[in-house]
């Protein structure tokens, strides 16, 4: 049982290049999110889909954007990168109908923007 | 909006002793509480979350936390802890209204010394 898998675990970019980072989920979730890990700020969150069709903004928007390709998968791109988008990213999906909030995450992306 | 507050960067302890790991929340409206753990080079895992009922909530593996409205706290505990508990603690709060998200701590590292 794969869970939530991230492609790709590392990737190294320069500045103004574009990518996407990729998320699946095997569970039926509904809700999926892309989170930021920083050191010394914990897990912020970028973007999420509550359901199938719908997106919304979290705390950390600028620079990102998403697309809900399906129910299992989430993707995050990065139109313009920026050193300051250097971090280790993490998808999460959630069964979304009740939430009461667990998350089931993946192993992450580390991003290095140089 | 809420936030969450984890006062503590980094805990070292040594094996076999008792353990805290402070965690207080802001929240203008009802909410969940978890405590998430993260080991070296994974994604996050749900170690224990508080939804209604007893304050006192506990784990599989020894650890425990209660909520503590009065004083918004969540603190997490364990009487005696292992060299296998090192690893990042975030504290996180979901409301029950509004964005359907978690809001995350910025951590804190254990670190147990033999």
């Amino acid at each position: 049982n794969a869970g939530v898998t991230q492609t790709p675990k590392f990737q190294v970019l320069k500045t103004g290049q574009s990518m996407t980072l990729q998320c699946a989920q095997d569970m039926n979730h509904n809700s999926m999110y892309w989170y930021r890990q920083d050191p010394g700020m914990g897990l912020r969150l970028i973007y999420y889909s509550a359901s199938e069709g719908t997106t919304d903004k979290g705390e950390v928007p600028n620079g990102y954007n998403v697309s809900r390709l399906n129910k299992r998968e989430f993707s995050l791109r990065l139109e313009s990168a920026a050193p300051s988008q250097t971090s280790v990213y993490f998808c999460a999906s959630n069964p979304g109908i009740s939430n009461t909030g667990e998350l089931f995450f993946g192993e992450g992306s580390r991003l290095t923007v140089l | 909006a809420q936030s969450v507050t984890q006062l503590d960067s980094q805990v070292p302890v040594f094996e076999e002793a008792p353990v805290e790991l402070r965690c207080n929340y802001s929240s203008s409206v009802s909410v969940y509480l978890f405590w998430y753990v993260q080991y070296p080079n994974q994604g996050l895992q749900l170690l224990l979350k508080y939804l209604s009922g007893s304050t006192l909530v506990e784990s599989i593996n020894g650890f425990e936390a209660e909520f503590n409205k009065s004083q918004t706290s969540f603190h997490l505990r364990k009487p005696s802890v292992h060299i296998s508990d090192t690893a990042e603690y975030f504290c996180a709060v979901l409301s029950n209204t509004g964005r359907r998200a978690l809001t995350f701590g910025s951590g804190t590292r254990l670190q147990v010394q033999p």
